[in-house]
């Protein structure tokens, strides 16, 4: 069966270390893989996405990797802050068509001052 | 947000009563999903819609109906509630992908989420 993992349900980081958090799939063969930010009480929000034929995305302070032969995928905030602190969800286009995500459990982070 | 509103933002029900959550858009888009989430499974999806009448469900649609009569509503019915649909429920729509948006088409925007808990 499908299946996605996030391999931390929570993560602590010191501040201004870098936090890399994890995404692992089977039974997928995803074109493409996202990654969400959810904070308490508040819907998910789009951070990136990253296309089967990419192997690294940026955006400022995320990165984000996909190796398909690995079926995982990196997810890196470098100079963390005590703002980064949510939950971050991975999510992969479902096997049943390009319009539905199915989406990883998340891992919580906090930032430590 | 992307002009996503749901409605109520949190409600108590008795089991057995029906309840209707109601998402609004005012993107225009064509797509919109249901989703439930609740520790431990993440989120899950219930139903989609792909159009105006044109519905299909998702990982978890037992107990659960959707309507679509205009573009900018997407309403998920609960027609006699029991206490394992005690959750929180997200809309979302499609990211529209059209010149100018910030986000591929492939993302989702989401709501604010209504919870739900059912007695």
């Amino acid at each position: 069966s499908q299946k996605i993992e996030q391999n931390s349900e929570a993560l602590n980081i010191q501040e201004g270390k870098t936090a890399t958090l994890t995404c692992n799939y089977t039974n997928y063969s995803p074109a493409y893989l996202q990654w969400y930010r959810q904070d308490p009480g508040r819907g998910p929000v789009f951070l990136l996405l990253i296309r089967e034929n990419e192997k690294e995305k940026r955006k400022e302070r995320l990165k984000v990797t996909f190796d398909t032969t690995l079926k995982q995928s990196l997810f890196h905030i470098t100079a963390s802050q005590p703002a980064d602190s949510a939950t971050y969800l991975c999510a992969l286009r479902s096997n049943f068509g390009n319009e539905k995500l199915t989406f990883g459990t998340g891992t919580r982070l906090t930032i430590i001052p | 947000d992307a002009g996503i509103t749901q409605s109520p933002r949190h409600k108590v029900t008795e089991t057995g009563t029906p309840v209707t959550l109601r998402c609004h858009q005012t993107e225009n888009h064509r797509y919109m999903y249901w989703y439930r989430q609740d520790p431990g499974h993440g989120l899950r999806l219930i139903h989609y819609s792909y159009g105006v009448k044109d519905t299909d469900k998702g990982e978890v649609s037992d107990g659960y109906s959707v309507s679509r009569s205009k573009t900018e509503d997407f309403l998920l019915t609960l027609e006699s509630a029991t206490s394992s649909q005690t959750s929180v429920y997200f809309c979302a729509i499609r990211g529209g992908g059209a010149p100018g948006e910030p986000h591929p088409v492939e993302t989702q925007y989401f709501g604010p989420g209504t919870r739900l808990l059912v007695l």
